[in-house]
């Protein structure tokens, strides 16, 4: 099962440039993260937000939290040609032992 | 940060064989354990929860004869493809929850890539 949507489905901008990533759910959540996948590999964690958290900052990562419209959105500041990869939000449930449940993900492209 | 190891990272086999992918955990024990699934361009979708010392459980539409999931020690899950084909040539990633302190987080393991010929 899946929680939702990523738009957009695809990304591409030139290095430099901010990317923002924006990701919608459906349930109510624990908390909700972001990942990363370079192509072919597995899943870097960035990012976690709790659901009583509505901003949260890392380095050139921004992550917004909105419960009340049950959505989150990512903004990569400066962003660099090695950024280029799959993101994916992950929403996590109060519910005890549940896994986390993947959103479609946004595939950036940032070229030099 | 907790450590989570997949075996094989890559796989080629014919078209009837079964696979066995294993998922360990390598500094944490983990009670709770996640089986996922990846086409190609696709997201991650969960194929079943495996709790040690009993029955997996499974996602609906994902066959529980098909895809053997065995918990046998508080490190170890393992996934076992029966009767491969190649539609079930995929990106098999595992990943084990540790509940240790404040933090209750998820690690990934870095996928089992299966190709069915």
């Amino acid at each position: 099962s899946q929680q939702g949507e990523e738009d957009p489905q695809a990304l591409s901008i030139q290095e430099g440039e901010n990317a923002t990533m924006n990701c919608s759910y459906k349930t109510s959540i624990n908390n909700l993260q972001w990942y990363r996948q370079n192509s072919g590999r597995g899943l870097v964690h960035l990012i976690l937000i709790r659901s009583n958290e509505r901003e949260k900052h890392s380095g050139r990562l921004r992550v917004t939290l909105d419960t009340s419209k049950k959505s989150s959105s990512l903004l990569i500041t400066a962003s660099r040609a090695a950024d280029t990869a799959s993101y994916f939000c992950a929403t996590a449930t109060n519910q005890a032992g549940t896994a986390l449940i993947f959103g479609k993900g946004t595939t950036l492209s940032v070229s030099s | 940060g907790a450590v989570v190891s997949q075996h094989p990272s890559r796989v080629i086999c014919k078209s009837g064989t079964s696979v066995k992918i294993e998922c360990r955990s390598l500094d944490f024990q983990a009670t709770t354990m996640f089986w996922y699934r990846q086409f190609p361009k696709q997201s991650l979708m969960l194929m079943a929860t495996s709790n040690e010392g009993s029955k997996a459980t499974y996602e609906q539409g994902v066959e529980k004869d098909k895809f053997l999931i065995n918990h046998a020690s508080l490190t170890l899950s393992t996934l076992t493809v029966t009767s491969a084909h190649p539609e079930d040539s995929s990106f098999y990633i595992c990943s084990a929850r540790y509940s240790g302190g404040s933090a209750d987080t998820q690690y990934f393991g870095p996928g089992t890539r299966l190709t069915v010929l």
